[in-house]
């Protein structure tokens, strides 16, 4: 199993700016992603963070919007950028290696946009 | 995208009481099912990964079945306590990503 935090746990951010969250993971992973949650809804992916290279982004998400980094195979920020208050959500971190069923999950990290 | 459905989407029940729930999808091209526990604040933790049809999983009193022809997932809790109290996730794996239900949301009243 892989041990993941995510900081900050929650933010409260006004509208129009930006906000950096950012995953660690206690062991080398080869595959990581960025999911969200918004109220009343599925868990969404919407990006592979690939290392070294730009993330790969799902339909409806764009790197302007939520550019994410990816420096090495234990860490990757994401950023949600010019914030309105649909983007308040849940966003979450979460890991799997090749050849793996189990996928693991960090806790969350519950974005409000005033 | 595949489409994956939770029912109920929530419930309470008495400290004491068994209950399950339902995740359905479609029965085409299955790889594999999964189903989270999510407390709130905390990381979904993995429950089971459910591949073969007609697969039964148990872990303590929380036990899920697996019907891949017709497409639907049960998972039951026996004795249901107070610490059961989460939502729970059903996910289907697809292309390189998991498709999640809305989840059931489970209150054991104590």
């Amino acid at each position: 199993s892989a041990v993941i935090s995510q900081k900050p746990s929650r933010d409260i951010c006004q509208r129009g700016t930006s906000l950096t969250i950012q995953c660690q993971v206690d062991s080398q992973v080869t595959m990581m992603f960025w999911y969200r949650q918004q109220p009343g809804q599925s868990l969404t992916l919407i990006a592979t963070a690939n290392q070294g290279s730009e993330a790969t982004y799902e339909s409806g998400f764009v790197i302007d919007k939520f550019p994410i980094s990816r420096p090495n195979l234990t860490f990757s920020t994401l950023t949600v950028s010019n914030m309105s208050p649909e983007d308040s959500s849940i966003y979450l971190c979460s890991v799997r290696n090749p050849g793996m069923n189990e996928q693991f999950f960090g806790p969350g990290t519950r974005l409000t946009v005033l | 995208i595949l489409n994956v459905e939770q029912s109920p989407q929530s419930l309470h029940v008495q400290e004491g009481d068994s209950t399950n729930f339902t995740c359905s999808f479609p029965s085409s091209n299955f790889y594999a099912l999964h189903w989270y526990r999510w407390e709130t604040a905390k990381s979904p933790e993995a429950l089971f990964v459910m591949t073969l049809n007609g697969d039964e999983k148990k872990k303590g009193r929380i036990s899920a079945t697996l019907n891949t022809k017709e497409g639907y997932s049960y998972l039951y809790i026996k004795g249901s306590q107070p610490e059961d109290s989460a939502t729970y996730l059903c996910a289907l794996t697809g292309a390189n990503n998991l498709f999640f239900g809305t989840g059931t949301r489970l209150t054991v009243i104590p």
